[in-house]
């Protein structure tokens, strides 16, 4: 029972670069969504997948890409990393049926931009 | 402009007593709260939510109370135990399903 796994854990890299972020599910839940985390602002909406190819822009898209090919994949990509984009990202998913909206969280990934 | 808010950064508990979270929203049109707990480097765990057709809803140890009328929502953990100290986050659904968070209390639970 995977669950949700992102990767790497850890990334350094340096302004202009271009960077990917991994997001695996194991649960075929229909809905996926990229977070950051940053102090005093709680968990800030990237990106969000309803299903395969079919993305929209959450509360902080810019300077972010995303895709979704396979219902269990949703990489973000920062195509060209600023400074302000030092952060935890969190990779959520959640199941499409009921009332309930609970996510399911990934570990997080940990990124600085130099 | 916050939709929630968890106006306390940190909170310390001497172990054993009741700890109280608290978390206020601005938007009558969110129907479903959650809470979830996060430890450093992990991700955010569901902990308990609530409908906002209740005003209560117990699991174990974990509380959590909503005030309709005055849009404000509260955990309460008793007894708190070591393993209680975390980061709690506050979050409410919109009417897009989508899920808007309070920027987090950090719980320390004292022995």
């Amino acid at each position: 029972d995977a669950g949700i796994t992102q990767s790497p854990r850890y990334k350094i890299t340096e302004t202009g670069r271009q960077v990917t972020l991994m997001c695996h599910q194991t649960w075929s839940h229909s809905y996926m969504f990229w977070y950051r985390q940053d102090l005093g602002h709680g968990l800030r909406l990237i990106y969000y997948s309803a299903a395969a190819d079919i993305t929209d822009k959450g509360e902080v898209p810019d300077g972010y890409v995303v895709s979704r090919s396979k219902t269990e994949n949703f990489p973000l990509t920062l195509e060209s990393a600023t400074r302000s984009q030092t952060s935890v990202y969190f990779c959520a998913s959640r199941r499409t049926s009921g009332r309930e909206a609970t996510q399911y969280f990934g570990p997080g990934t940990r990124l600085t931009v130099l | 402009d916050q939709q929630v808010k968890q106006n306390s950064p940190s909170l310390s508990v001497q172990e054993g007593r009741i700890s109280i979270l608290n978390c206020d929203y601005t938007n009558s049109m969110f129907d479903y709260f959650l809470w979830y707990k996060k430890y450093p480097a992990e991700g955010p765990t569901f902990l308990i939510s609530i409908s906002s057709i209740k005003d209560k809803n117990e699991d174990g140890r974990f509380t959590v109370f909503l005030n309709k009328s005055a849009k404000h929502l509260s955990l309460h953990i008793v007894p708190s135990q070591p393993g209680d100290s975390a980061v709690y986050f506050c979050a409410a659904k919109d009417s897009n399903y989508q899920l808007i968070w309070g920027a987090g209390t950090k719980l320390i639970i004292k022995p």
